[in-house]
Formats: C-alpha cells, sequence, structure tokens
C-alpha cells in the first residue's frame, strides 16, 4: 500500500534515446510533483501539477514532458536523452494546500551512458 | 530567492548522543518547513512539518524547531542509534513562490557508529 511509487527504480539508457518514468500517488491528493536530484545531491523542483494541470515549470528543458493523465498519476517523459539528464527523479503528492506536507516516492535512478 | 543552508554537511557521533542538526533561510517568509530523512538508495520520508505559527514539533526521539523571524531551525536526536544513519534534509515552502514548492537545503549526512 505505497503512498508514492515510482517505475523503474533504476534506468540506464543510452544518448539520445527517448524514457519515460511513471508515478502513481493513491493518497488521493490533488498535486504532483517532480524533483531533481543531482550527483551533488540537490534536490530542486521540476514540475508540478495541480487535478491534471500544470502549475509549475521550473525551466526545465522542453526534452522533459510531464503527463498527467488523471490527478493520481504524473509521468515524466525525457526526449533525446544527455549525460547531464544522469540524477535521481523524485515524484511527489500533496494536498492543495500551501501549507500542506509533502510525500515522496522512492526515485528513479536514471543513468545515461 | 529563498536559499537554504544545513550545517553540517556531516556528522559522525557514537551511539547514545544527542545531536543537533541545523537549517537556515534566507526568507523568513514561509508557510512551513519540512525535515525529512534520505536512506540510500531510497526515497524521503518525511520526519516532522512545522507551520509557520508553530515553534516546534515533536516525535519520539526527534524534536524540531522554528525560529522564523531569524530564518533557522533545528532537528533534535535525543539517543542516537546506528539506525538513525542517513542524509536529513530541511525544506520550506515560501511565501510567493510557485505553488507548493519546496527549496531543499543541501542535506547532513549523519553517522551514527555502534
Amino acid at each position: 500500500d505505497t503512498a508514492v511509487s515510482q517505475t523503474p527504480k533504476y534506468l540506464v539508457t543510452q544518448m539520445g534515446n527517448d524514457k519515460s518514468i511513471k508515478c502513481e500517488q493513491n493518497l488521493g491528493h490533488d498535486t504532483m510533483y517532480w524533483y531533481k536530484q543531482d550527483s551533488k545531491k540537490f534536490l530542486k523542483i521540476m514540475f508540478s501539477y495541480n487535478n491534471k494541470e500544470l502549475i509549475i515549470n521550473e525551466t526545465v528543458p522542453n526534452r522533459f514532458s510531464p503527463k498527467s493523465p488523471d490527478k493520481a498519476h504524473l509521468n515524466l517523459h525525457i526526449n533525446s536523452l544527455e549525460l547531464g539528464d544522469s540524477a535521481v527523479y523524485f515524484c511527489a503528492s500533496s494536498p492543495f494546500n500551501l501549507a500542506a506536507e509533502a510525500f515522496f516516492g522512492q526515485g528513479t535512478r536514471l543513468t545515461v551512458v | 530567492k529563498q536559499e537554504v543552508t544545513q550545517i553540517p554537511a556531516a556528522l559522525s557521533v557514537p551511539e547514545g548522543e544527542n545531536l543537533v542538526l541545523n537549517c537556515s533561510f534566507t526568507d523568513s517568509a514561509i508557510y512551513n518547513l519540512q525535515w525529512f530523512r534520505q536512506d540510500p538508495g531510497k526515497g524521503l520520508t518525511s520526519l516532522l512539518l512545522i507551520q509557520s505559527s508553530q515553534r516546534e514539533q515533536t516525535s519520539g526521539r526527534l524534536n524540531a524547531s522554528l525560529d522564523k523571524s531569524s530564518g533557522r531551525s533545528t532537528l533534535y536526536i535525543a539517543a542516537s542509534q546506528p539506525g538513525d544513519s542517513a542524509t536529513y534534509l530541511c525544506a520550506v515552502t515560501s511565501v510567493g513562490t510557485s505553488y507548493g514548492k519546496l527549496t531543499f537545503g543541501q542535506g547532513t549526512i549523519l553517522t551514527v557508529h555502534p
């Protein structure tokens, strides 16, 4: 009964490929997020969706395209992968409330070779 | 622009010690502050959430305090155990930023040795 789940947990792929990471939450939250943790372990927000609508896009390259088929899912598609995309990607969710607690998935470690 | 700093970057203590992790933020206009724990190869586990109107929160051996005016929070861990070894992250939700956006510090790597 994992609250926020991501698949896959590990992803190794070659430069230039296109890949997707899936995220699902069963907490009934309205808002979902993608965060990126770089090699220095620094976490930074990429996107946020509220009830399937984009509300945050932190100047992420347009090779990254989030898709939210419903409010329980937020998938991340990455085109033309580059070496610099190697990182750990975390999905998170929270209620639609400015002071709400956020819950994170276990992360997807993406390695581009 | 909000910036969050955590000190120390790493801490190694013997089992049983009480310890304090520090978090500071540059803009005191926040909705809340959240402490997380990250284990190697695993996700972030939320430990404590302090709303801007609160001064502290407690959960078991953990106590987090918030001094919003000075832009500081501390996480106090009592009677540390080897199982407490992890990276501890603090993050704030700032007023006026994109909705629900968390700004993270770089974390404190804690090692508790037997």
